[in-house]
């Protein structure tokens, strides 16, 4: 089967640096996802990983550990605007289908 | 571009009514996705396609149905609505994962619609 694991719920104070971390147990694996969704509206792409290691784009950055089963999404100089949900996805090899199992979510609050 | 679009953005049913939900995409995408979002539930596949004309079972596919007549297209149909129904509907889309487009294909979504079943 597949599982993936994330907190869910997080605070921290505008400025600073967060780490939001996800782990899953899953077959085939083919690529993690993070994705940002304010509440209210639909989730966009943040980044994504297949290789391990640290994918950087300006303040976000994400890693994975694929013998580890193990991601993070980084976001550095928080600003009021990162409140949001974070939702790691898993993408399997299952015929080409792209589909994504997706954690239940992070609901971060950045505070003044 | 208006990316993925959804209609209607809010509804609201009674009890065994039906409804029809649309997505529609002007990304040329080959791939387009339904999921259900519920509080502590994450977002939950529902079917998808992988092609017009093709349609396949998700995780959550009870009580729902889904064409793709048009590429791009896909409906989202409620035979019988059921209070468990209530929830948001998510539609995405995105291209078939070759290694020559994209690296990750990521998955595209519409703004979503708000189902209540009473």
């Amino acid at each position: 089967g597949q599982n993936i694991d994330q907190p869910t719920e997080m605070t921290a104070t505008e400025g600073a640096i967060v780490q939001i971390n996800c782990t899953y147990q899953t077959s085939g694996f083919n690529g993690l996802f993070w994705y940002q969704q304010h509440a209210g509206e639909a989730p966009t792409f943040l980044s994504y990983n297949v290789l391990d290691g640290l994918e950087e784009k300006g303040r976000f950055s994400s890693f994975l550990s694929r013998s580890k089963g193990y991601s993070y999404l980084l976001l550095k100089e928080l600003q009021m605007k990162d409140s949001a949900s974070y939702l790691c996805a898993v993408r399997r090899l299952s015929g080409n289908t792209g589909k994504l199992i997706f954690g239940q979510g992070t609901t971060l609050q950045v505070k003044p | 571009n208006a990316g993925v679009t959804q209609t209607p953005k809010f509804r609201v049913l009674k009890t065994g009514q039906s409804m029809t939900l649309l997505c529609a995409q002007d990304m040329n995408h080959e791939y387009m996705y339904w999921y259900r979002q519920d509080p502590g539930m994450g977002l939950r596949l529902i079917h998808y396609s992988v092609g017009e004309g093709t349609t396949a079972k998700g995780e959550v596919p009870d009580g729902y149905n889904v064409s793709r007549l048009k590429k791009q297209n896909f409906l989202l149909g409620l035979e019988s609505a059921a209070p468990s129904q209530t929830s948001v509907y998510f539609c995405a889309s995105s291209f078939f994962p070759e290694v020559e487009r994209e690296p990750y294909n990521e998955q595209f979504f519409g703004p979503g619609t708000r189902l209540t079943v009473l």
